[in-house]
């Protein structure tokens, strides 16, 4: 079976400095993986994905994330925080072949500080 | 495009009624998908719907728990007996089968349970 944890339930950064938030995912198989973020009172909505193409992904918002299948580790970046990206980010993957289902981490709360 | 909808969005109830939410998806998406999310946590997969049919349910389903999508568009959601453990926040998604790995959050129905 799958699972993803993200370590660090809350990270705080300054406006402007590195956002890296961590994710490893435990799969038997390549899987696919995805970010999202979520908003207060919003849904989620998906950032970038991992389908075994380009390790790097680019995602919406200026984030990327890059697989390192030897580290298990699918870890979100941004080079430059902005107060706008203050929300909780999940990480998830897809296996396939092993129900039609996403399974999340935890999850991480971004604080951006002025 | 609307996005997906969910209604309502808040829900307060006494333990032991029966509640229902609906979720209404983006309208040519044939994938709809029950997530549960608690307080900190990250979404648990629920069930999900490809048309009018129930092809995956999680073992969080409890027999209390019954989902419908009669006309393979919007669905319902409903919970019996309604216990305080149930309290969270109900995520619906939607997909096209042909683009499954892209999901569509609702924003969810937030239900308390007291």
């Amino acid at each position: 079976a799958q699972s993803v944890t993200q370590l660090g339930s809350h990270v705080s950064v300054s406006e402007g400095a590195l956002v890296l938030l961590r994710c490893n995912y435990s799969s038997s198989v390549p899987p696919y993986l995805f970010w999202y973020v979520q908003y207060p009172n919003q849904g989620l909505q998906l950032l970038l994905k991992y389908t075994s193409a380009a390790t790097l992904v680019k995602g919406i918002n200026g984030f990327e994330a890059e697989f390192k299948k030897s580290e298990t580790s699918f870890h979100l970046t941004k080079p430059s925080a902005h107060m706008s990206d203050a929300a909780e980010y999940f990480c998830a993957t897809w296996v396939i072949n092993a129900g039609n289902m996403l399974t999340f981490g935890g999850g991480t709360r971004l604080m951006v500080k002025p | 495009d609307t996005g997906v909808s969910q209604n309502p969005r808040h829900k307060i109830t006494k333990r032991g009624q029966n509640v229902t939410f609906r979720c209404d998806p983006i309208s040519e998406h044939n994938r709809l998908y029950w997530y549960r999310q608690t307080l900190g946590q990250g979404p648990e997969f629920l069930t999900y719907f490809q048309n009018e049919a129930q092809l995956e349910k999680s073992r969080l389903l409890s027999d209390r728990f019954s989902a419908e999508r009669p006309k393979g568009s919007f669905s319902t959601l409903e919970i019996q007996r309604t216990e305080q453990g149930d309290s969270a926040m109900y995520l619906c998604a939607s997909s096209l089968v042909l683009a499954w790995n892209e999901q569509f959050f609702g924003p969810g129905t937030r239900l308390t349970v007291l």
